[in-house]
């Protein structure tokens, strides 16, 4: 079966600091990738997706960048932190491909990442 | 675009009672239908989803939806609240053409008094 793991669960970084989240899955070969934050009230915003190695598309303007060095692992990154950035972020997968099984998506458990 | 409406942000049932919350969506065709549930703190967990042919889908724990395309809705039901279902649930719609990414909407909390 495919599972998907996603580190730190808790994460507190001073304004300024670098950040990496990192997400991998099993159990699953070329899925297509997924980053959301979650701020409260504002629902699960996407972030970046990724349909394969190196390969990162940006759905909105951040401070944050994507990458994906390998087939099943996925890392959110910053270089420097701003307040604004605190949220809960969720990794996902779906299946690589078109149609009904490539649009349902299976999340990791979350970090909490608070910037101070 | 799609878009996804949850009107409403905050809920509270009684245990035993029924339940249903609302979910709007925009699309132009049909869309993929999604709920999820989400525990505090946890990841988001699919209830149920809708995709074509039969307008009600059942789902884990007890739930259902109806898909009604002439309202743009797809609610989501359970005749009898048990106090563990107090989480956030998440509507979401995804295109059956193009990059499959699913959009969610802004989530109802759902609380439970006994």
């Amino acid at each position: 079966s495919q599972t998907i793991h996603q580190w730190p669960a808790t994460l507190v970084q001073p304004v300024g600091s670098p950040l990496s989240l990192e997400c991998t899955v099993e159990g699953t070969s070329n899925p297509n990738l997924y980053w959301y934050r979650q701020a409260a009230g504002r629902g699960l915003q996407l972030l970046f997706y990724s349909v394969g190695i190196g390969q990162i598309s940006s759905e909105v303007p951040q401070n944050l960048s994507a990458s994906r060095p390998q087939d099943r692992q996925f890392i959110l990154s910053s270089k420097k932190l701003l307040l604004s950035d605190s949220g809960f972020y969720l990794c996902a997968w779906s299946v690589r491909g078109s149609g009904v099984r490539a649009t349902e998506a299976f999340f990791g458990q979350g970090t909490r990442l608070t910037v101070v | 675009a799609q878009s996804v409406t949850q009107p409403d942000i905050h809920i509270t049932v009684s245990e035993g009672a029924s339940l249903e919350l609302r979910c709007n969506y925009s699309y132009g065709a049909t869309p993929y239908l999604f709920w999820y549930v989400q525990s505090p703190g946890q990841g988001l967990q699919l209830l149920l989803k809708y995709f074509s042919g039969d307008t009600l889908v059942q789902g884990i724990k007890g739930f259902e939806a109806e898909f009604k395309r002439s309202q743009s809705s797809f609610n989501l039901r359970k005749p009898s609240v048990h106090w563990s279902d107090a989480a956030e649930y998440f509507c979401a719609v995804g295109a059956p053409t193009g990059f499959q990414k699913l959009v969610f909407g802004t989530g109802t909390r759902l609380l439970v008094s006994p």
